[in-house]
């Protein structure tokens, strides 16, 4: 799977737009890309996930640069609930190499 | 539709004891992943099953960790004579399908303490 790019940290106050940046600049075209986040010490939670094209659903926003090098998550309302851990993932398309590989993550801090 | 089950939440054993963790998928779901998380670490795969078959288990140490899948019942993680280094978080996964497009869903997590 391609080696994906986050910032450490990140903040964001609430009720603002929280866009996190993912860098995955050796995609290949068979490779979608996902997001998941893990609050305090939970099971990582499934956000939204895409191939080529921008992607939405009630929790956020997913937008794919055009080169698919690079793209950003959009949590449009951030609340305090939304402190976590985020996880951009890349994962090839094939039926059995399912795995998901995390890296370390962008540390969201919500703040009042 | 219950989510992903995994018991205990918590376990303490001592070293030499072994580990047995439980994994029960969403309903309808038959394709089980086991990741371990250590201390301020990220999430590690360990290994990939279906009902009876271990897909891929690239992941998994090669000493004293064995997991199944049976035709019946929960998915098992097993740990045998656990060493202080086993101490971590142990998260497992399922999904309806093997490929990627589809989402793995997450349980709760068991907290693994080696004394």
């Amino acid at each position: 799977d391609a080696k994906t790019t986050q910032p450490t940290s990140m903040d964001c106050a609430e009720g603002r737009a929280a866009n996190l940046p993912c860098n995955h600049s050796t995609i290949s075209g068979n490779e979608y890309v996902y997001w998941y986040r893990q609050i305090h010490s939970q099971g990582p939670q499934y956000i939204i996930h895409g191939l080529k094209n921008n992607e939405t659903n009630e929790m956020a926003s997913l937008i794919i640069t055009e080169d698919r090098k690079s793209s950003t998550l959009i949590l449009p309302h951030a609340t305090l609930r939304d402190t976590a851990v985020y996880y951009c993932i890349v994962r090839v398309a094939t039926g059995t190499a399912s795995k998901l590989t995390f890296g370390t993550g962008t540390r969201l801090q919500v703040t009042l | 539709n219950a989510g992903v089950m995994q018991n205990p939440r918590h376990l303490v054993r001592r070293r030499g004891q072994e580990a047995r963790l439980r994994c029960s998928p969403m309903k309808g779901h038959s394709h089980v992943y086991w990741y371990r998380q250590l201390p301020e670490e990220g999430l590690k795969f360990m290994v990939y099953l279906q009902k009876e078959n271990i897909i891929d288990e690239s992941g998994m140490p090669k000493e004293r960790f064995s997991a199944e899948f049976p035709k019946e019942g929960p998915s098992i993680l097993r740990i045998q004579q656990v060493v202080r280094g086993d101490s971590a978080a142990y998260f497992c996964a399922s999904s309806p399908y093997s490929g990627s497009s589809y989402e793995q869903y997450f349980g709760p997590g068991t907290r693994l303490t080696v004394t």
